[in-house]
This record gives C-alpha cells, structure tokens and sequence, in this order.
C-alpha cells in the first residue's frame, strides 16, 4: 500500500540533546512537509521541499532542521535550540503542480524532559 | 498568502442530530479547499475537496460541503451525526499558484449519546 510512514509512534528524550525525526513515502510525491501540532493550535509548519536537496523554512523552522536527500526521505531534526519541543508532529506529502490535496503520515509524539 | 478561520473550536451535537462546521477563507487569487479529520493520536484523513465545477461537494462519511465565492466560505455539514463521528475537523486552503498549505485552527466535534 501506499502512504507516509512515520517512526517512531511515541518519542521520549531528554532536554539538551537532539533528536530526529523520520519520514518517509512511497507515492512518488514531489512535496513533502512537516508540521507541528500543539492542542487548540491547529497545525503550523515547520519546513517544506518542492524538490531534492531543497527546502524552505515555515513559520516555525528555529530549533529545527531538516534534509532532503531522496525523494521519498524528509528526516527532521529537533535541536536542543528549540525552546518547547513537546508536541505532536506530522509529516505530510502532496503532488506538485496542480490541485492536489497532502497525504498525511500518522505522527509522532515526542515528549522532552 | 491566504489564511483559513474555522469560527467554531468546539461543537457538540447530539447523535442523529445535523451539524455544521463553519469554515471561512481569505485570498486575493483561486484556491483549492479541503477539509480533513483527525482522530485522536492520528494523522489527518482527507474528508472532501473542492477544486472547481459544481460548489457542493460529497466526501467520505456522509459528509458534504458547500464552496460561496462571495461569502469565501467552505462550510461542512452532515445531515445527521453518528458516535463515530467525534473528532477534530480542520479546514485547508492551497492556492492555485502555490504549494503550500494553510490551515484553521480545527474544530472539536463531539456527539453526544
């Protein structure tokens, strides 16, 4: 079947030391997203690419990082810059051009303390 | 840059009863519009769209939306709720020259026994 695989479910770390995130998708999509999502927040996005070895910072990209080196792979990385890391994150993928709607992974819970 | 209000965080509604969830947008160029579900500790799940054509459009699960140009409006409805239909709803929005998405804050279905 196709979809977005995320991994893992839940995520536990400690404060101070970065963690990555994965996904991954094999439908072929061009676009890929990440999104964090906190209660009453709704979604905001972390980080996007259009293409391989390229991507574009969100609304919220400072304490993160991410790659692009296969099209099917968009790992993030949540540093110990980032301020709150505790939340909810899906990754998302869509076909570009066109009016094409995202594909949505399960998402992973990370909680630091 | 487009943006999306969903007028309505929580919205509960008794089993068998309609509902609606209000959905209004903002751009200055065509959009593409959406409305996924998300079930708790889950990724989101395309409902319905609308790309262009006919203003009212069916989806998964009984559902159906109404696209107003001039009221820039994308509500949802469903004649009559179901349990299984407690969840949290977002509307989206994707311009037709642009690749990513914006989102409400989500509405908080939940159906009353």
């Amino acid at each position: 079947d196709g979809g977005i695989t995320q991994s893992p479910k839940y995520l536990f770390r400690k404060e101070g030391q970065n963690v990555t995130l994965s996904c991954e998708q094999n439908l072929n999509h061009d676009a890929m997203y990440w999104y964090r999502q906190d209660p009453g927040q709704g979604l905001r996005l972390i980080y996007y690419s259009q293409i391989v070895n390229d991507f574009q910072k969100g609304d919220i990209a400072e304490g993160y990082s991410v790659s692009r080196e296969k099209k099917e792979s968009f790992p993030l990385t949540v540093t110990s810059a980032q301020k709150n890391p505790t939340a909810f994150y899906l990754c998302a993928s869509s076909i570009l051009p066109g009016p094409y709607e995202q594909y949505f992974g399960p998402g992973t819970r990370l909680t630091v303390t | 840059a487009q943006s999306v209000t969903q007028l309505d965080s929580q919205v509960p509604v008794f089993e068998e009863a309609p509902v609606e969830l209000r959905c209004n947008y903002s751009s200055s160029v065509s959009v593409y519009l959406f409305w996924y579900v998300q079930y708790p500790n889950q990724g989101l799940q395309l409902l319905l769209k609308y790309l262009s054509g006919s203003t009212l459009v069916k989806g998964i699960n009984g559902f159906e939306a109404e696209f107003n140009k001039s009221q820039t409006s994308f509500h949802l409805r469903k004649p009559s709720v179901h349990i299984s239909d407690t969840a949290e709803y977002f509307c989206a929005v994707r311009s037709n020259t642009g690749n990513q998405f914006y989102f409400g804050t989500g509405t908080s279905l939940t159906v009353i026994p």
